[in-house]
């Protein structure tokens, strides 16, 4: 079946402006994550989703990320008056579950980069 | 502190040898899950296993091998007979039940398996 899709692939957007970036998760998963993987780190957690609803929002760097998640299913991550420093690859991730043993499943990122 | 720490940033090895990928881990949960993603040149982080406190044992599958050891913290994966299709990033991840859903990845091991 399909799996994790994220768009756009690519993002080239100019310092201070917004940007959104859509994650559609594998069909029937409860649970979404987003991660920012920047050059040569780890995955840094963001945000995640139990259904429509965000209990830990904890990763979130500043008060410019949003996101949100309609219907169970689509997630938008906003990142408002961009900066440099938001340069990284966005990682979209959905489990079946949302119990700590279930493994997550990848998209294939969004890259940003601010210029 | 960092929960999951990958002290190999990168490796090369020359391709038919073994290689393994050190992972320590960071917690003080009883029940957790511990995973290792891999992630190809193309990007996208795909699940190659999971392990629960609880089981020890060791598992291989195919070339590919896992070495968990509680008393030292650790979660190695052993790569036999390495071929070119193994270069990759490799991440370790951990889930502890009390915190639920996030997921700590490690910084990740950057293996190049040279023909």
């Amino acid at each position: 079946g399909a799996g994790v899709s994220q768009s756009p692939s690519n993002k080239v957007t100019e310092k201070g402006k917004d940007v959104e970036l859509r994650c559609d998760p594998i069909s029937g998963h409860t649970a979404l994550y987003w991660y920012r993987q920047s050059l040569g780190q780890g995955l840094e957690f963001l945000i995640y989703f139990q259904g429509n609803s965000a209990p830990d929002k904890s990763g979130l760097p500043s008060d410019r990320f949003s996101a949100e998640r309609t219907g169970g299913s689509v997630s938008t991550l906003t990142i408002q008056r961009t900066q440099q420093e938001d340069s990284a690859v966005y990682l979209c991730a959905s489990s079946s579950g949302t119990r700590s043993s279930y493994e997550q499943y990848f998209g294939p990122g969004t890259r940003l980069t601010v210029t | 502190a960092q929960k999951v720490t990958q002290a190999q940033t990168e490796i090369s090895v020359v391709e038919k040898e073994d290689v393994t990928l050190d992972c320590v881990y960071e917690t003080r949960d009883t029940t957790y899950y511990l995973f290792w993603y891999k992630q190809p040149p193309s990007g996208e982080l795909v699940f190659l296993i999971r392990r629960n406190s609880f089981d020890e044992q060791n598992e291989i599958s195919g070339r590919y091998s896992w070495n968990f050891q509680k008393s030292t913290s650790s979660f190695n994966f052993t790569i036999t007979a390495s071929q070119v299709v193994d270069s990759a990033v490799y991440f370790c991840a951990l889930s502890e039940t009390n915190t639920g859903n996030q997921f700590y990845f490690g910084t990740g091991t950057s293996l190049t398996v040279i023909p």
